[in-house]
């Protein structure tokens, strides 16, 4: 198993231009999520989904979308890119997420940055 | 909102040392996790805390989850230079919420 995968690990965007970043899992996993990470900060939820087709909003979702066609995909679409959206960008599945023992795995991680 | 609060920010140790961090909140919560992220890698789940005064141990690391059900500590013993990285705590609710992270770097 790769687990779960990220691309690009980096990119350089500027203010106004759009960009997809990908995510893929092969544990058959319905959960995944995508957090920001910032400098001196912990990792802030963007937005989440339960399974192919169901997506959710999490903490931090505004200038961001999500889409959910297949269980292994969960790709994260930045329309109008500013630079508070510089950071480090991490995806994670988990099996489920009723119990806390559903441990989330998480992707290596996109490095962000938008001038 | 939920807000974890951790302490110290950055540790500088010296390899060999023990090293001792926790993690605080105002409110309760029933589950306690704690991550550690290294260089350029995602979070890895290190120990998970289910019980109110419960004490784990994963090799040399050992956390509590507060009696309180509002903090948890995590001590790692006889640092090496690979414990490098920063640790993270978490609560687990109907979503993960993320603590700012300790800093650690060990001095051989």
């Amino acid at each position: 198993n790769a687990g779960v995968t990220q691309t690009p690990k980096f990119r350089i965007l500027k203010i106004g231009q759009s960009m997809t970043l990908q995510c893929t899992q092969d544990m058959n996993h319905n959960y995944m999520y995508w957090y920001r990470q910032d400098p001196g900060m912990g990792l802030k939820l963007i937005y989440y989904s339960v399974g192919a087709g169901i997506t959710d909003k999490g903490e931090v979702p505004n200038g961001y979308n999500v889409s959910r066609s297949t269980t292994e995909d969960f790709p994260l679409r930045l329309e109008l890119a500013a630079p508070s959206q510089t950071s480090v960008y991490f995806c994670a599945s988990s099996y489920l997420a009723r119990r806390v023992t559903d441990t989330q795995y998480f992707g290596p991680g996109t490095r962000l940055t938008v001038l | 909102g939920k807000q974890l609060n951790q302490s110290p920010q950055s540790m500088f140790i010296q390899e060999g040392e023990d090293v001792s961090m926790n993690c605080t909140s105002s409110s309760i919560f029933n589950t306690w996790l704690w991550y550690k992220q290294d260089p350029g890698e995602g979070p890895v789940l290190l120990i998970a805390l289910y019980k109110a005064g419960e004490l784990t141990s994963n090799g040399r690391l050992t956390a509590q989850f507060g009696i309180t059900r509002k903090d948890s500590f995590l001590n790692i013993s006889a640092s090496i230079p690979s414990d490098v990285g920063i640790y993270f705590c978490a609560v687990h609710g109907n979503k993960l919420v993320f603590g700012a992270g300790t800093i650690l770097r060990v001095k051989s």
